[in-house]
């Protein structure tokens, strides 16, 4: 069965601390997302990777293919980067993306 | 541009009534997802388009949804008659595929802002 599990499914942290996201999934893939759902609701997607490491600005993702599993990092988390992350991995042969449940992250002041 | 644009935002309905939500990608974009947000099963695709033609519809839940694209710019989902069980957020959204290359999945995709329905 194909499935993409996260975890954490909540983290709470202090401002500054560095964030690690998980993402596990069961089948080959040719690529795998990272999106961010605000508490207002609004999805935006953070990265599309199929191998190695991306980084934008304060956000990095890693995947190991062979592991099946993916990372995501928050340097120097700031209370704005509080929101749901979400995984999504597009199988190997499939049409569809199979989401993870979401990680609610919170970062206090 | 004004990013993928969805409506109406909120639809408050009564079990048993039609419901059509609309959507209007990104300019130049081909390729065009609906997807329904719920707590308990998360983020689910319901159907795609590619150039305005259904690729993947077997994520729509009942023959009480359909879901038509009669042109690049526009976009319905329609659910007749609804249940409360449809209550949901359901989101549009969009990206662009090569003419030649990898599945449209892919690549980027750019989110509307989500119509939030309930129904009673």
């Amino acid at each position: 069965k194909n499935e993409v599990e996260q975890s954490p499914q909540n983290l709470t942290a202090q401002e500054g601390e560095f964030i690690t996201i998980n993402c596990s999934y069961s089948v080959g893939i040719s690529a795998l997302h990272w999106l961010q759902q605000h508490p207002g609701g609004g999805i935006v997607s953070l990265f599309m990777l199929s191998s190695g490491k991306k980084k934008h600005g304060r956000l990095i993702a890693t995947i190991n293919i062979q592991e099946k599993h993916s990372s995501l990092h928050i340097t120097a988390s700031h209370p704005r980067d509080s929101a749901v992350y979400i995984c999504a991995s597009h199988p190997q042969g499939a049409q569809k993306l199979v989401f993870g449940q979401g990680t609610r992250l919170t970062i206090n002041p | 541009d004004a990013g993928v644009i969805q409506s109406p935002r909120h639809e408050v309905t009564e079990m048993g009534q039609e419901v059509t939500l609309r959507c209007k990608p990104i300019s130049g974009h081909n390729s065009l997802f609906w997807y329904r947000q719920t707590m308990m099963r998360g983020l689910e695709l319901l159907i795609y388009f590619n150039n305005n033609v259904p690729i993947d519809d077997s994520g729509m839940p009942e023959d009480r949804f359909s879901a038509k694209m009669p042109n690049a710019s526009f976009s319905t989902l329609k659910i007749q008659p609804s249940e409360p069980r449809d209550s949901a957020v359901y989101f549009c959204a969009s990206s662009h595929r090569p003419l030649l290359g990898r599945e449209a999945i892919n690549y980027e995709q750019y989110f509307g802002p989500g119509t939030r329905l309930t129904v009673t």
